[in-house]
């Protein structure tokens, strides 16, 4: 258990809607990324973190934006909500280790459906 | 950026087979991880594996560097170890991983 929790775990929006998904973690880690997993696409790089107000853009950033105020918390808003947003979201966390060795852990996902 | 191919893209094996998954980059790697996505949806990670060999139990693991591909083997296969497999990269400056689109394996009982 690497001590990420994602909320909401489900959550069903309509098209033009805001939605804000939040990503917590327990191990004090510097970066912290935010992915979709679409089938046929894989898991791809939203928006990524490096430290509390420090943030960078992904490969698939448009439509999304994300805060980090907190160690702690890195949160990932859809300003209005589209149905080509309808994805699973991945939270992973990770450390500078040995050699630069980025290691990462992923978090439970959160299944979001925009009607 | 970084290419990532894995292969085979499907796997069917019964209880108790062996089975080698390979990954391929297209560029030099600081990071490469194995992960199994199980029918939950869970991201488990197996492996941290940038060069060399690793083992976990029925799991083993070995990245070469030069030649740029990775395998992961399973051995004595469980239906529990149907899921996805994903070979993840990291190359260069960047900071997050690229993926691979994965191997589906299903372990009949």
């Amino acid at each position: 258990d690497a001590g990420i929790t994602q909320s909401p775990r489900h959550k069903v929006t309509e098209t033009g809607t805001p939605v804000t998904l939040r990503c917590h973690q327990t191990e004090n880690h510097r970066y912290m990324y935010w992915y979709r997993q679409d089938p046929g696409h894989g898991l791809r790089l939203i928006h990524y973190s490096y430290g509390v107000k420090d943030t960078d853009k992904g490969e698939v950033s448009d439509g999304y934006s994300v805060s980090r105020s907190k160690t702690e918390d890195f949160l990932l808003t859809l300003e209005s909500a589209t149905s080509s947003q309808t994805s699973v979201y991945f939270c992973a966390i990770s450390e500078v280790g040995d050699r630069s060795s980025y290691e990462q852990y992923f978090g439970p996902g959160t299944r979001l459906t925009v009607t | 950026g970084i290419q990532v191919e894995q292969s085979p893209p499907d796997l069917i094996l019964q209880e108790g087979a062996n089975s080698t998954l390979r990954c391929n980059f297209s560029d030099s790697v600081n990071n490469l991880q194995w992960f199994h996505q199980n029918p939950w949806g869970q991201l488990i990670n197996l492996f941290y594996i940038p060069s060399g060999t690793k083992q976990n139990g029925r799991l083993s693991a070995t990245t070469v560097a030069t030649e740029r591909y990775s395998l992961l083997y399973i051995s004595s296969s469980q239906t529990t170890d149907s899921g996805v497999y994903f070979c993840a990269v990291l190359s260069g400056s960047a900071r997050q991983l690229t993926f691979g689109s994965g191997t589906q394996l299903t372990v009949l009982p």
